[in-house]
């Protein structure tokens, strides 16, 4: 079967670097997204990975290793207005999207 | 900015009853998509259509249809809704070919069923 593995939740302090990992087993790979979903609103896109490497966006960075199986998104100086949902997809060979169930990400202060 | 509008927030309906759910883009998108979301699953894809009076199923179509009559409208439909399609409903539209491309959320549509 396929399968998307993310932490449920993780906590971190303002100011702090935190790290959201994703493990992925799917029939082919076409791509890996992350989304942002703060709660009550809307999935927002973050980030597009298809090759192998680390794509910086701001305080944004994602990271993939196709060889591996996983991704992980890198969120520096956080704020409280980064606390939200991340979710994790894969593109599969018949580029349907398989997401994960999205880590909750707690900021305090 | 890009805008996918879904209809209701939120909705209370009774066991047996028909609901209509509607969504609209005003991005000139071809695709468009409808899934559910409940705690501790992964995003569930229902329907997508690439296309104006196009539709495939999704992962989990059972109890749900849809249309698409216009390219900035998918509707979806609960023909007699039950109490295990309690849920968040986001409708979702890319340009491009299939889901290659960046999905654009609407901001959800929580349906209680009684």
């Amino acid at each position: 079967g396929q399968n998307i593995d993310q932490p449920t939740e993780m906590t971190a302090t303002e100011g702090a670097i935190v790290q959201i990992n994703c493990t992925y087993q799917t029939s082919g790979f076409n791509g890996l997204f992350w989304y942002q979903q703060h709660a009550g609103e809307a999935p927002t896109f973050l980030s597009y990975n298809v090759l192998d490497g680390l794509e910086e966006k701001g305080r944004f960075s994602s990271f993939l290793s196709r060889s591996k199986g996983y991704s992980y998104l890198l969120l520096k100086e956080l704020q409280m207005k980064d606390s939200a949902s991340y979710l994790c997809a894969v593109l599969d060979s018949n580029y349907q999207l398989i997401w994960g169930a999205g880590t909750k990400l707690i900021i305090k202060p | 900015d890009v805008k996918v509008t879904q209809s209701s927030r939120y909705l209370v309906k009774r066991t047996g009853e028909k609901v209509f759910l509607e969504c609209v883009q005003d991005m000139d998108h071809e695709n468009m998509f409808w899934y559910r979301q409940d705690p501790g699953l992964g995003l569930r894809l229902i329907y997508f259509s690439y296309d104006v009076k196009m539709k495939e199923k999704g992962d989990i179509p059972e109890g749900y249809s849809v249309s698409r009559e216009k390219k900035e409208r998918f509707s979806l439909i609960l023909e007699s809704a039950s109490t295990n399609q309690t849920s968040m409903y986001l409708c979702a539209s890319s340009s491009g070919q299939g889901t290659t491309g960046e999905l654009f959320f609407g901001e959800g549509s929580r349906l209680t069923v009684l």
